[in-house]
């Protein structure tokens, strides 16, 4: 069965105090995996999708990287505005939906 | 709109109404898919469009669920006998193409459903 393990649940950082969200999952074969950040009350924004072992991306204070059975996003000196919940899917090769974590709720505090 | 618009933003209905649920995906994008999310929890997947049919219709939860696109761009997702069961933000989303490049998902703001 395919499954995406996301943690920690919650994570509250100093703002400037890096740090790294973890994504586990299993599935039978990957299409692509993809972070998306979502703020109370609205829809999760797409932030990267990854496709293969050992690809990275980057984009502003976010880092995210990719293994075979798990994915990190990095967070290098996070401020206020990067508090929202982390969310991690994976889409499997026999067909296109996502399967998603339970998501990271992160807090930077100013 | 640049984005995906969801309508409406909040509904409230009795258990045993009936319900639609709009979404208007990105122009050009030939994928849409639903999903549902509850407090504390990822977005569950309900449903995927590829253009006007249903290509899969697996995470649908009963036959109180069904969703249309009828000219492969606005879909309707509807809900009969609703049950307390139902509430939750139910999530539209839509994506260039479905699988390889460009396959990713950009998700409307959600409707909230809440079910007395």
């Amino acid at each position: 069965e395919d499954q995406v393990t996301q943690s920690p649940e919650a994570l509250r950082l100093q703002e400037g105090e890096s740090s790294s969200l973890n994504c586990s999952y299993t599935v039978s074969g990957l299409r692509g995996l993809f972070w998306y950040r979502q703020d109370p009350g609205k829809g999760p924004e797409f932030l990267f999708t990854l496709y293969s072992a050992g690809e990275e991306k980057e984009k502003e204070r976010l880092k995210a990287t990719l293994t075979k059975k798990e994915s990190f996003l990095h967070i290098t000196a996070p401020k206020p505005e990067d508090s929202a919940t982390y969310l991690c899917a994976v889409q499997a090769t026999s067909n296109y939906q996502l399967i998603w974590g339970a998501g990271t709720k992160l807090i930077i505090k100013p | 709109g640049a984005g995906v618009s969801q309508t409406p933003s909040n509904k409230v209905t009795e258990k045993g109404k009936y319900v639609e649920l709009r979404c208007d995906p990105i122009s050009g994008h030939t994928a849409l898919y639903w999903y549902r999310q509850s407090l504390g929890q990822g977005p569950e997947f309900l449903i995927y469009f590829q253009g006007t049919g249903a290509a899969d219709d697996s995470g649908l939860p009963n036959d109180r669920f069904f969703a249309v696109r009828p000219e492969g761009s606005v879909s309707t997702l509807k809900i009969q006998r609703t049950e307390r069961g139902d509430s939750a933000v139910y999530l539209c989303a839509s994506s260039y193409t479905s699988g390889g490049a460009y396959n990713e998902q950009f998700f409307g703001p959600g409707t909230r459903l809440t079910v007395l």
